[in-house]
């Protein structure tokens, strides 16, 4: 099976604008939870969808926003970026939303805002 | 509240010596247990899990962690050090009463010195 996939790997922005991340879990798994790792932060996390529905959400600002779409592919969406937004965004999916089944993790988003 | 504590965000060891990292969980409840290990520029990849089976679980190149619900602890052992283990290794936490959300400690970096 193919893994997670993250699209892009890198990207560049400017303060102010916004950015969208995308994310395909592996073929089967319904539950897709982002995260930001930052080397002051570590690993926060996010949200989590599992079958369109957002389960459970982190402490982040309303800029910080993510859907879910039938075939489970995943995007996050950042408004107004602040320099504080550089980060790691990882993407992790797994099969439900049991805490039995681990997380898989896509190989993440570097986003860095000038 | 849930959290994970991982001692020692820096570890170093000396190239064939014993691998010791770290790991304590607060829950109401006993928890399913995870280590991940980071490689630079990279997403996390699992090492290996505990679902309230064996108390001892092996991993994948060698690791083991051994679940003690009387410590409230999960430290993560290699018995040999390799050059090729250095990484960044995270502990996590899903407890079942939390909606199953994965907590991630603040991880350990490791240096294997030749």
């Amino acid at each position: 099976k193919a893994g997670v996939t993250q699209t892009p790997r890198y990207l560049i922005k400017t303060r102010g604008q916004q950015v969208t991340l995308s994310c395909s879990p592996i073929s089967g798994h319904r539950s897709v939870s982002w995260y930001q790792q930052t080397p002051g932060q570590g690993l926060q996390f996010l949200f989590e969808y599992f079958s369109e529905t957002q389960r459970n959400k982190g402490n982040f600002p309303g800029r910080f926003s993510g859907r879910q779409f039938s075939n489970s592919r995943s995007e996050m969406n950042v408004s107004t970026l602040e320099l504080g937004d550089s980060a790691l965004y990882l993407c992790a999916s797994r099969a439900s939303a049991s805490g039995y089944n681990e997380q898989f993790f896509g190989p993440g988003t570097r986003l860095t805002v000038l | 509240a849930q959290s994970v504590t991982q001692l020692g965000s820096h570890v170093s060891v000396s190239e064939g010596a014993l691998v010791l990292l770290r790991c304590n969980y607060s829950s109401s409840v006993p928890p399913y247990l995870f280590w991940y290990v980071q490689y630079p520029n990279q997403g996390l990849q699992l090492l290996l899990k505990y679902t309230s089976a064996a108390t001892l679980v092996k991993g994948i190149n060698g690791f083991e962690a051994e679940f003690k619900k009387s410590e409230t602890s999960f430290h993560l052992t290699k018995p040999s050090a390799h050059m090729s283990d250095a990484a960044e290794y995270f502990c996590a936490v899903s407890p079942p009463n939390t909606g199953n959300q994965f907590y991630f400690g603040t991880g350990t970096s490791l240096t294997v010195i030749p």
